[in-house]
């Protein structure tokens, strides 16, 4: 069974960097690829990138936070982060990170259990 | 990008009855690469329905995608008391990688 434990700061301040962690229990984070999604009220559910490995780490991200965004896998410790730069309240959301396997069509089969993230001075 | 547009925005109904969503895309889903998922409050969501029709593990047959190209739906086809939930769509496709629907509110009559 597969298991997705996510841990990061709940409270970033405006202009800083938000970062977080997914740990993967169940699977290796080689294997597939590994995505971090937010939802809020405002935007709902929105895709921010992902990561994969074949042979080397390659990345997807989203426009709309492309220029802000990094997702770093790390097969030492079988995790996957996810950092945003240059926070704004608009960020403001709750963040998932989830597993998109090409088994099931690269829908998100695994999720993690959310993390509240709060951009505010 | 492709734009999903589901509907209705909410649906009441009681148990025992037949839920039929939509999820309508502004392009046409590649290789139908169109999902389905159930949220319930303070809850990730939970995948469905995956490739438009194929149930993911442990999902009751009373639950079933179909469609392809630009219009999907899911079906429930005797609603339990714990289907009351929002449900959303998500298509695999190129950049963004992923979009969602805005969901559909399924309600307890």
């Amino acid at each position: 069974q597969v298991h997705l434990q996510q841990s990061g700061p709940g409270l970033v301040k405006p202009s800083q960097t938000l970062s977080l962690t997914c740990a993967i229990s169940g699977d290796s984070v080689s294997n597939n690829a590994w995505s971090w999604i937010r939802q809020s009220p405002s935007r709902g559910l929105e895709w921010l990138g992902r990561t994969f490995y074949r042979s080397k780490w390659y990345n997807d991200y989203a426009p709309s936070v492309r220029s802000r965004v990094i997702i770093n896998g790390d097969t030492s410790k079988n995790q996957f982060s996810l950092q945003l730069n240059s926070v704004t309240p608009e960020d403001t959301a709750v963040y998932y990170c989830a597993r998109g396997p090409y088994i099931s069509a690269w829908a998100l089969d695994y999720w993690g259990q959310g993390t509240q993230v709060t951009v505010s001075s | 990008e492709i734009v999903l547009t589901q509907s209705p925005g909410a649906l009441s109904l009681s148990p025992g009855e037949r839920a039929t969503l939509s999820c309508r895309a502004s392009q046409s889903v590649t290789s139908n690469y169109l999902a389905w998922y159930q949220q319930k409050p303070g809850q990730a969501p939970r995948l469905l329905i995956y490739g438009a029709s194929s149930r993911a593990a442990g999902i009751p047959d009373r639950f079933s995608g179909s469609g392809s190209g630009t219009d999907f739906t899911l079906t429930i086809s005797r609603l339990e008391p714990e289907d009351f939930a929002v449900y959303y769509c998500q298509q695999y496709g190129t950049s963004p990688v992923y979009t969602f629907g805005q969901g559909t509110k399924l309600e307890i009559k």
